[in-house]
């Protein structure tokens, strides 16, 4: 029972287009979401992040939005450049724990 | 800067060998790191939780006697996958939190390839 789910194993996009990565969580119970992104060889490197206080976290060319009715959020990459290409990770949390859940990864291609 | 060093980052050997993963936290001590394990395709599923001087703290289904954790000092982990067989074969990979209010970081994994 995947409690994090990415639907979209890959995602192709022009380079100055904006890139909307997907995920969404069957927990009601978690209350911090990452994302991150994995390029071939290497792990994770953090993102971005958002507390389900909020709706919204933006950092540059990266937000992400949380709808917590809807138990989705989503990364918006704008604009999308070639060095965005990697596989990205949404991970969820609860408060009080430091365990991570993450979902399969989706696979962004940004097209020069 | 990395946070976290992980070695080695490949491993190929055959089936009944026991293999060594090292994880080190770099320029901060680390009362915690967690193992994890990807397969292709797959999300990363979190194996253990290593703890500096006390038992590992395995998830359900991971079976400790064949991953064996030792976290002994604030800075080193090591995962032992214990005479592999080739169902084994898959990315590890371990991370720490420098602090309660930063995310995780992640090492750059090991892949492990059983004959």
């Amino acid at each position: 029972d995947q409690q994090v789910k990415q639907n979209s194993p890959s995602l192709s996009v022009q380079e100055g287009r904006i890139s909307i990565l997907n995920c969404d969580y069957t927990n009601s119970m978690f209350d911090y979401f990452l994302w991150y992104k994995k390029y071939p060889a290497e792990g994770p490197t953090f993102l971005i992040s958002i507390s389900s206080i909020k709706d919204k976290n933006e950092d540059g060319r990266f937000t992400v939005f949380l709808n917590k009715s809807a138990k989705h959020l989503s990364l918006h990459i704008v604009p999308s450049q070639p060095g965005d290409s990697a596989v990205y990770f949404c991970a969820a949390g609860r408060g009080g724990s430091e365990k991570l859940v993450f979902g399969k990864g989706t696979k962004l291609t940004v097209n020069p | 800067g990395a946070v976290v060093s992980q070695h080695p980052s490949w491993v190929i050997c055959k089936s009944g060998t026991s293999v060594k993963i090292e994880c080190r936290s770099l320029d901060f001590q680390a009362t915690t790191m967690f193992w994890y394990r990807q397969f292709p395709k797959q999300s990363l599923m979190l194996m253990a939780t290593s703890n500096e001087g006390s038992k590992a703290t395995y998830e359900q289904g991971v079976e400790k006697d064949k991953f064996l954790i030792n976290h002994a000092s604030l800075t080193l982990s090591t995962l032992t996958v214990t005479s592999a067989h080739p169902e084994d074969s898959s990315f590890y990979i371990c991370s720490v939190r420098t602090d309660s209010n930063q995310p995780q970081h992640f090492g750059d994994g090991t892949r492990l390839s059983i004959l």
